[in-house]
């Protein structure tokens, strides 16, 4: 089975710390994504990769940053945190391969800005 | 710009109900639709619909498509506690890996 990790379940910092959230995948797989959940919007998207140094923004990149040194981790930063920052971060995996949109997910990280 | 609306956002029924879970979208070169359930943590996988592909079972969840009215159905029937979740629809973007998500439909069961 693939399992992607995320590093923390919960974390709580306070206003202007960096905040660094890590994802790891053990199917090799080529994209990764990290989603934001908040309660009546939905999953929405940071950012994604498609391979190694690779990154492109998403719907919602403003006040994060990412990095990919490894296939298999992806990291979300939060430069500065702020408090409509707190929301549950969510990563995910999938392969590069045609007709394969079936995201596999991380347990999620509930972060909390103070 | 691609969309992605569920309906309705939340929802209450007792164990053995039949519950139907409705999803529409617009999107540019579709490709396929999937569902995913989310109870406290990841959103776990439940189909995925394509266009040749437009009906999918597993036990009692149950899933069609209809690509003519844009819109897709999840099916619960003989409902358990088990079942209570959030229900997220989410569609592909074109030529991309990524997923434009509905809001969800929230479903409680109750005994």
């Amino acid at each position: 089975d693939v399992k992607v990790t995320q590093s923390s379940r919960y974390l709580v910092k306070r206003t202007g710390e960096k905040v660094f959230l890590e994802c790891v995948q053990d199917m090799d797989h080529e994209n990764m994504f990290w989603y934001r959940q908040d309660p009546g919007l939905g999953l929405r998207l940071i950012y994604f990769s498609y391979d190694v140094k690779m990154k492109e923004k998403g719907d919602i990149p403003e006040g994060y940053s990412v990095s990919r040194e490894k296939k298999e981790r992806f990291s979300l930063i939060l430069e500065s945190a702020s408090t409509n920052q707190t929301s549950m971060y969510l990563c995910a995996s999938t392969p590069w391969r045609d007709s394969n949109e079936k995201l596999f997910f991380g347990s999620g990280t509930q972060l909390s800005v103070l | 710009e691609d969309k992605v609306v569920q309906s309705p956002l939340s929802l209450v029924v007792h164990e053995g109900d039949t519950v139907t879970l409705n999803c529409s979208y617009e999107v540019t070169n579709f490709r396929s639709l999937l569902w995913y359930k989310q109870e406290k943590k990841a959103p776990t996988f439940l189909f995925m619909l394509t266009s040749s592909g437009i009906e999918k079972k597993s036990g009692r969840l149950s899933s069609i498509l209809d690509k003519k009215e844009l819109f897709s159905i999840l099916n619960i029937t003989a409902t358990q506690t088990g079942d209570s979740a959030v229900y997220l629809c989410a569609i592909p973007r074109a030529g991309s890996y990524q997923l434009t998500f509905g809001k969800g439909t929230k479903l409680s069961v109750i005994p």
